[in-house]
């Protein structure tokens, strides 16, 4: 399930599940949006990004889904792994700068 | 693929001393870097905008003589937090552009004692 912690939303899935984490950016006039993977102690580690004249693009295991509609974002991981547990941020591409999104603490178990 | 190389990756430091954090892009030529802070269990917030050759820009609300960003050549950007005091005490990320992403630094934990 999903619950919303002192900052950082959460999700649990079990192991061999799909994850769905999702990101709402704030600005229209955006171009580029990236999923990073954050583990604990270190920098975003990139997942895949998706350029705003598409609205789908698929990498191995993840999707990300763009709805420009009502400026949402989501990525999806198939067969979910112990080893995709951690902190995942959306970021949106404003006149060259990244804006991070909340982020959100992706728990997997057993 | 591109390497940004962040150093020192931990560093503690007397309250009123001040520390210099080092960004490196290794393997290509980044005339942009940037600076990010984060606080334990939040996000990612941008702290300023490091240009080659020129002044940083620095987003609103962050002090630029505080935090001191000099970028004097294409493959590094360093950020020194001056008088630092605890509440300075963050998780600091550093990203080169590398087109049409962006390449992120492991971080520098600060603990200001």
């Amino acid at each position: 399930g999903e619950s919303v912690g002192l900052h950082l939303p959460t999700l649990s899935v079990q192991e061999g599940d799909n994850s769905i984490i999702n990101c709402a950016y704030s600005n229209s006039a955006s171009d580029y949006f990236i999923w990073y993977k954050q583990e604990s102690g270190k920098g975003p580690q990139f997942i895949i990004d998706i350029r705003s004249n598409m609205d789908k693009r698929q990498g191995q295991r993840v999707t990300v889904l763009l709805n420009k509609t009502v400026k949402h974002l989501s990525l999806q991981i198939a067969a979910t792994q112990p080893g995709d547990s951690a902190v995942y941020f959306c970021a949106e591409r404003l006149t060259d700068k990244l804006i991070f999104g909340t982020g959100t603490r992706l728990q997997v178990f057993p | 693929g591109a390497v940004v190389s962040q150093h020192p990756s931990r560093v503690i430091c007397k309250s009123g001393t001040s520390v210099k954090i080092e960004c490196r892009s290794l393997d290509f030529q980044a005339t942009t870097m940037f600076w990010y802070r984060q606080f334990p269990k939040q996000s990612l917030m941008l702290m300023a905008t490091s240009n080659e050759g020129s002044k940083a820009t620095y987003e609103q609300g962050v002090e630029k003589d505080k935090f001191l960003i000099n970028h004097a050549s294409l493959t590094l950007s360093t950020l020194t937090v001056t008088s630092a005091h605890p509440e300075d005490s963050s998780f600091y990320i550093c990203s080169a552009r590398d087109h049409p992403g962006y390449t992120f630094g492991s971080g520098t934990r600060l603990t200001v004692v």
